[in-house]
């Protein structure tokens, strides 16, 4: 199984203010044929469902605001919200979905400082 | 508007059995493979199972391999998730979710249902 890897588990960051969460995953998710990360983010508030972010690793969803940005490769990812608003508040989660069972990273919690 | 809808969560007992559904609407049910996932109380994301869009190909994990059952009817646009012998582990709010793509299983999940809740106690 692929364990995903989240750090830090929470953290503080002022309005307007970068934040950064990485995810890694214990082996390689980049598929060498088509060149592309099985990994997604996912933003969950409070008695919401989760909201996918980023797939493939770096690609944004449709309306997710540009300040989300997703990077890296193979097995070291990261999140970036580049300048953190209050409706940013909440639990954020990496996922691979390279191969059965799919798994999640622990979660970060993100709050304002 | 892409929507999933759960049903079927509740309370049960120990050893009990619980069927839940999902049912889709505002995309074309039969070309997406679909999962579910849970969440206990607190904690984080579990993925549970998923199945192709024929529902020719099923998943599981390991933690409820043997004991939960998915399926799907493309007629109705709705997804199962069978669950037998039921442990106070499987307390969760269960979620169904669609891949972002249609005709291919391991995607992004990019629309989730509410979610429904079943909870296992004595």
């Amino acid at each position: 199984d692929i364990v995903m890897t989240q750090s830090p588990d929470s953290l503080a960051v002022s309005l307007g203010e970068r934040a950064t969460i990485n995810c890694k995953s214990s082996q390689s998710v980049l598929n060498s044929s088509n060149k592309k990360n099985y990994l997604g983010w996912y933003q969950q508030k409070p008695g919401q469902p989760p909201k996918l972010l980023i797939y493939w690793a770096s690609t944004r969803e449709s309306g997710v605001p540009d300040r989300f940005n997703g990077g890296g490769s193979g097995t070291d990812f990261t999140l970036t919200i580049s300048s953190l608003q209050a409706e940013d508040v909440a639990v954020y989660y990496c996922q691979q979905y390279y191969s059965p069972p799919l798994t999640f990273g622990g979660g970060t919690k993100v709050e304002i400082k | 508007e892409v929507q999933l809808v759960e049903s079927g969560g509740g309370l049960v007992q120990p050893g009990g059995s619980l069927r839940l559904s999902c049912v889709a609407s505002g995309f074309t049910f039969s070309n997406y493979a679909m999962n579910w996932v849970r969440q206990a109380p607190g904690k984080g994301l579990e993925w549970v199972s998923s199945i192709s869009s024929t529902g020719g190909g099923t998943y599981y994990a390991d933690s409820v391999k043997g004991r939960f059952t998915i399926s799907r009817d493309n007629s109705k646009n709705t997804l199962y998730l069978q669950m037998y012998t039921l442990r106070v582990e499987d307390t969760a709010i269960y979620f169904c979710a669609k891949v972002g793509e249609d005709n291919s299983s391991w995607r992004a999940f990019d629309i989730w249902g509410q979610g429904t809740r079943v909870s296992v106690s004595s």
